[in-house]
């Protein structure tokens, strides 16, 4: 069974661009989150998509956006890239219903911002 | 104050002995409570999750909630140098969900052979 996939794994972009990292959750899994993990603030939450509609948001301003296509596969995009949007970002799936409580991680996106 | 918070590492213990990571946390809604190990350069991996008051106990590992003083706690009995890592306290606000976790800032564990 195939984990979660993240591409690309790496990415260096120019302060101003915008970026759209990609995320293929677990066959079967139609939630997506995504998290931001920096040395300074750890692992912060950015959003949850379920059924292509976002459920939940973290505190994070409006360049951080995201949507979930109908197979469930999800992007994040960020929009005029600051220096401190540098970053690990992680995205994790999960199965949705009573008792399932396992959120599965990819192996994140390293966006460095020059 | 940090909505996760978790004891300040780096935590050495020799190979073999009880490692004890503690974590508490601030919002009293809280139901699902998760511990994560992140080995450097790696994605987090669940340890164990734990949602009732008590003891939950998988192999080498116990989880330990108490919600009545907001607490969660991870013993590692018989530490291994594998086990070196970051381990990572999550909680989240909705019984039996993993979808939407606030995480603590982690404790670095260094088990020494």
């Amino acid at each position: 069974k195939a984990g979660v996939t993240q591409t690309p794994r790496y990415l260096i972009k120019t302060r101003g661009q915008q970026v759209t990292l990609s995320c293929s959750p677990i066959s079967g899994h139609r939630s997506v989150s995504w998290y931001q993990q920096t040395p300074g603030q750890g692992l912060q939450f950015l959003f949850e998509y379920f059924s292509e509609t976002q459920r939940n948001k973290g505190n994070f301003p409006g360049r951080f956006s995201g949507r979930q296509f109908s197979n469930s596969r999800s992007e994040m995009n960020v929009s005029t890239l600051e220096l401190g949007d540098s970053a690990l970002y992680l995205c994790a799936s999960s199965l949705v219903g009573h008792g399932n409580t396992e959120a599965f991680f990819g192996q994140g996106t390293r966006l460095t911002v020059v | 104050q940090k909505e996760v918070e978790q004891n300040s590492g780096p935590l050495s213990v020799p190979e073999g002995a009880i490692a004890s990571l503690n974590c508490t946390y601030s919002d009293r809604g809280s139901q699902s409570f998760f511990w994560y190990r992140q080995y450097s350069g790696k994605s987090p991996e669940l340890i164990m999750f734990i949602y009732s008051n008590g003891d939950k106990e998988d192999g080498r590992f116990t989880a330990q909630l108490n919600k009545a003083s907001q607490y969660v706690s991870l013993l590692i009995r018989d530490s291994q140098p594998s086990d070196s890592a970051t381990y990572l306290c999550a909680v989240n606000p909705i019984s039996g969900s993993a979808r939407q976790l606030t995480f603590g800032s982690g404790t670095q564990l260094t088990v020494l052979p």
